[in-house]
């Protein structure tokens, strides 16, 4: 089946800092998600961007479906988009990357 | 519009007890999935339901059950519980999953989740 690579596993900056999550995929597909998941639990809805780019506030994504990978970029962080954000493609089923543990120090 | 909503959010069972979740999605969706997510096998996926039918199946014991009824409403059943199960059940919805014409009938709304622990 399909496999989804996220990286890097854990990643801790100061507040205000910029950062870059990347999702490998290893074949390709034409549903691609990108969720935060919140302290409580619940999988938020960040981006459905199975092809190019995307921008929503501070956030923004890039997928290159040619190529299998997607980023998510996270600009002038804040200790609120702390927490594991994941990648996901649609292979008959959401398939799910390990995520990133996000962690923004003040 | 009302998000995806699951009962119970919290609940303990014992050993060898059964459970059942559910899920109410999206108003307009049709398809419901089911994942468990746990610290060592991170999220993986249970069932899918469209129509009323199951439409896939992850690799999970027999125990695991679940169905969907006409308002597209859907239960999970798990049978004789272990202390693995314990874990995060999420659910999800979507209005008509794996096609690719219009990504807004793609995506993928997920409730709260209800978290199982077995004692």
């Amino acid at each position: 089946g399909i496999q989804v690579e996220q990286s890097p596993p854990d990643l801790i900056l100061q507040e205000g800092a910029n950062s870059t999550l990347r999702c490998n995929f290893s074949d390709s597909v034409n549903n691609l998600q990108w969720f935060h998941q919140n302290p409580w639990g619940q999988l938020i809805n960040l981006f459905y961007i199975p092809s190019g780019t995307k921008q929503n506030g501070r956030l923004s994504a890039t997928t290159v479906a040619t190529e299998r990978y997607s980023l998510l970029y996270i600009s002038s962080s804040q200790t609120t988009d702390s927490g594991v954000y994941f990648c996901a493609v649609w292979s008959q089923k959401l398939v799910f990357g390990q995520g990133t543990r996000l962690t923004i120090n003040p | 519009k009302a998000g995806v909503t699951q009962t119970p959010r919290y609940l303990i069972k014992t050993r060898g007890q059964q459970v059942t979740l559910s899920c109410s999605p999206i108003s307009g969706h049709r398809s419901v999935s089911w994942y468990q997510q746990t610290p060592g096998q991170g999220l993986q996926f249970l069932f899918e339901y469209f129509s009323e039918t199951q439409r896939n199946k992850g690799n999970f014991p027999g125990r695991f059950s679940g169905r969907q009824f006409s308002n597209s409403r859907s239960e999970m059943n798990v049978s004789t519980l272990e202390l693995g199960d314990s874990a995060l059940y999420l659910c999800a919805s979507t209005i008509i999953p794996g096609t690719s014409v219009l990504s807004s009938y793609n995506e993928q709304f997920f409730g709260p989740g209800t978290r199982l622990t077995v004692l």
